[in-house]
């Protein structure tokens, strides 16, 4: 067990690029998930995935952000024409269904707009 | 909307001084209850849970207690040591997700500072 992965940990880039993130789950946990957290704040839910199913986006996720998970193990997370606003920590988590040991989070990827 | 609310941080306390950080929460029906913690440099882990009312989660040293009374889910330690620091969360699923999710809407944060 390895843990989450998450890459790059910081990414700086310009207003108007894009950017992905990778995420690597543990890799029994069939359930993946994508949190955002800006400073001072808590995570805050952005979607998650069942295996390769994306079962449920926040409202938070504008157009420009696509996640997929395409076999059900890694996942990645886009953001297109980026934003001042997107300027955040990105954090991966991962679990077992039903599970009692929560949510196993990755270190997260730092993201700054310029 | 469901939600929680902790207290302001940051807080600093000496080696071996009682710990509260506060916990209210907003939701609809009684959903489990997650304190996070996040040590410096590292992901967020679980640090302890209850799923029912009047239930006690429990973890190094850490407890809290679910109270519906009071909407409250405020966490304690008798004697908080140096390794303690870090920043917690307290947490609890959305109200549209479904029994066992781990969609969380978490606090704040409280950042723990201990000096020895």
């Amino acid at each position: 067990d390895t843990g989450v992965s998450q890459d790059p940990r910081h990414k700086i880039t310009k207003r108007g690029q894009n950017v992905t993130f990778r995420c690597d789950p543990i890799s029994e946990h069939n359930r993946l998930y994508w949190y955002r957290q800006t400073l001072g704040q808590g995570p805050e839910f952005l979607t998650y995935f069942q295996n390769e199913a994306q079962l449920e986006k926040s409202r938070l996720l504008s157009d420009r952000f696509s996640a997929e998970r395409p076999k059900g193990s890694f996942s990645t997370l886009e953001i297109q024409r980026t934003e001042q606003g997107d300027s955040a920590m990105y954090l991966c988590a991962s679990s077992l269904p039903r599970t009692d040991r929560g949510l196993t989070f990755g270190a997260g990827s730092r993201l700054t707009v310029l | 909307g469901d939600s929680v609310t902790q207290m302001e941080g940051p807080v600093t306390l000496s080696e071996e001084a009682f710990l509260t950080i506060n916990c209210t929460y907003t939701a609809t029906g009684y959903p489990s209850l997650f304190w996070y913690v996040q040590y410096p440099g590292e992901g967020l882990q679980l640090l302890l849970k209850a799923t029912k009312a009047d239930d006690k989660g429990s973890n190094k040293g850490f407890e809290a207690t679910y109270r519906k009374e009071t909407t409250s889910f405020h966490l304690e330690k008798g004697s908080v040591q140096v390794s303690d620091s870090a920043v917690y969360f307290c947490a609890l699923p959305l109200s549209y997700s479904g029994a066992g999710s781990y969609q969380l809407t978490f606090g704040k944060g409280t950042k723990l500072s201990v000096i020895p």
